[in-house]
């Protein structure tokens, strides 16, 4: 198995810009989880799919955020419009969840550095 | 909502000495603990889990301990190598309503072993 695949794995955009990160999970995973990694906040969880259907989005930092999961192969993060406070890494993961049994192992991808000057 | 805490947030040792991590967890449904080590500029990736029936759990030199009534779990490192120096973190994943499937991470401990 490829692993969860993402891109693109470097980014570099100017303030205002749209940018969209795309993630395709470990086929057969049925969850998919969105994070943002920076030194400051650490790894936060941003949105998570379940069948792809999204579970919680608390984690979003505003409306100008949004994802999408059109089927289980393949989810998107949007930004519109990017700031420079958007700056960091995005890694997308995915594990396989079943009813309500305990979860299996969460992986991630390599991740998406964005750097929104 | 769960909330994760984690200390130390740096820790630097001696090739060859134990390291010790801890964790409190806020959501006393959680039932899923899993420890990932990430180095400098790739992925995190999961060293050891455990889940809440257990209590203890090791794997040759990494175990991790959880005490359910305290909420609170910590990864130990014997006979550390500098190949273990990377940033560790911890996380809780929810049991019920919104937080089901919701792992929560710490903030990460910078582990730095020096030969």
């Amino acid at each position: 198995d490829a692993g969860v695949i993402q891109s693109p794995r470097h980014e570099v955009t100017e303030m205002g810009q749209e940018v969209t990160l795309r993630c395709k999970p470990i086929s057969g995973h049925n969850s998919l989880f969105w994070y943002r990694q920076t030194m400051m906040r650490g790894l936060e969880l941003l949105i998570y799919f379940n069948n792809n259907v999204p579970i919680d989005d608390s984690g979003m930092p505003e409306d100008r955020f949004s994802a999408k999961m059109p089927n289980a192969s393949f989810s998107t993060l949007k930004i519109q419009p990017s700031e420079p406070r958007d700056s960091a890494v995005y890694f997308c993961a995915s594990s396989r969840t079943s009813g309500r049994a305990v979860t299996g192992e969460l992986f991630f991808g390599e991740g998406s550095r964005l750097t929104v000057l | 909502g769960e909330n994760v805490e984690q200390h130390p947030s740096t820790l630097s040792v001696q090739e060859g000495d134990s390291a010790v991590i801890k964790c409190t967890y806020s959501d006393s449904a959680s039932n899923y603990f899993p420890w990932y080590k990430q180095e400098l500029g790739k992925r995190p990736q999961l060293i050891i889990d455990i889940r809440s029936n257990v209590g203890e759990k090791k794997d040759q030199r990494i175990a991790v301990t959880l005490n359910k009534t305290a909420k609170h779990f910590s990864l130990h490192i014997t006979e550390t190598q500098p190949e273990d120096s990377a940033v560790y973190f911890c996380a809780a994943r929810g049991a019920g309503g919104t937080s089901y499937g919701k792992l929560t991470f710490g903030q990460g401990t910078i582990l730095t072993v020096h030969p």
